[in-house]
């Protein structure tokens, strides 16, 4: 049973291009959280995703940052006109009752 | 949620039992604790989670002061591999909801 998947693992990007992060689920769990961890910082939620709904933004900066979880494929995560402050990294999770798994995380670094 | 107030770090020598304290002052009735480790920059890795009972698995033990103000984890032979930032956080429905991080314990197992 695979664990949590996330592509790409570093992602470079150039000041006002977008990224795109993806995150497949464990088998079977269809709750899909976004962390942000800033470097030195702990953990910071952001979004938690059911398939085709956001249940809770409450941690996602209201403008350039949007998630999705179609009910087929991969949840997204997508910062447009990336900004230096966005280099971190973001995890995501995924769960199926109690705890949550956690994927490998993408490096985002903007330049 | 609670906010918990864990120590910056500790140290233990390998093969002894690092216990690692938080506190939660202002948990509610109905708010689990719950503890993970981040394994330098790997995801988040579940370690165990209560209620008010002490709990056990493969990896720890749990301990919940009776008023359930704190709680401790207990490695009980500490390895190598178990040198960690360890997070003790809460989560009130004990079930797919958004974790909150702060800074964690830095856990340093030495030979």
């Amino acid at each position: 049973n695979a664990g949590v998947m996330q592509n790409p693992r570093h992602l470079v990007r150039r000041r006002g291009q977008e990224a795109r992060l993806r995150c497949s689920p464990m088998k079977g769990h269809s709750h899909v959280y976004w962390y942000r961890q800033l470097p030195e910082e702990g953990l910071k939620f952001m979004v938690y995703l059911q398939k085709e709904n956001i249940i809770d933004e409450s941690g996602m900066p209201k403008e350039r940052f949007s998630a999705e979880f179609p009910k087929e494929g991969p949840s997204i995560l997508r910062i447009q006109q990336v900004v230096r402050g966005d280099s971190a990294a973001y995890f995501c999770a995924s769960s199926a009752k109690n705890e949550q798994y956690f994927g490998p995380g993408t490096r985002l670094t903007v330049t | 949620d609670a906010k918990t107030t864990q120590p910056t770090s500790m140290d233990c020598a390998e093969g002894r039992a690092a216990n690692l304290p938080c506190n939660h002052s202002t948990i509610s009735g109905n708010e689990y604790v719950y503890w993970y480790r981040q394994i330098h920059s790997q995801g988040p890795q579940y370690i165990i989670h209560g209620l008010k009972n002490n709990e056990t698995n493969e990896m720890a033990s749990l301990i919940i002061t009776e008023d359930r103000k704190s709680s401790t984890l207990i490695l009980p032979h500490a390895t190598l591999r178990d040198t960690a930032v360890y997070y003790c956080t809460t989560d009130s429905t004990g079930a797919n909801s958004k974790l909150t991080f702060g800074k964690g314990i830095t856990l340093s197992v030495r030979p």
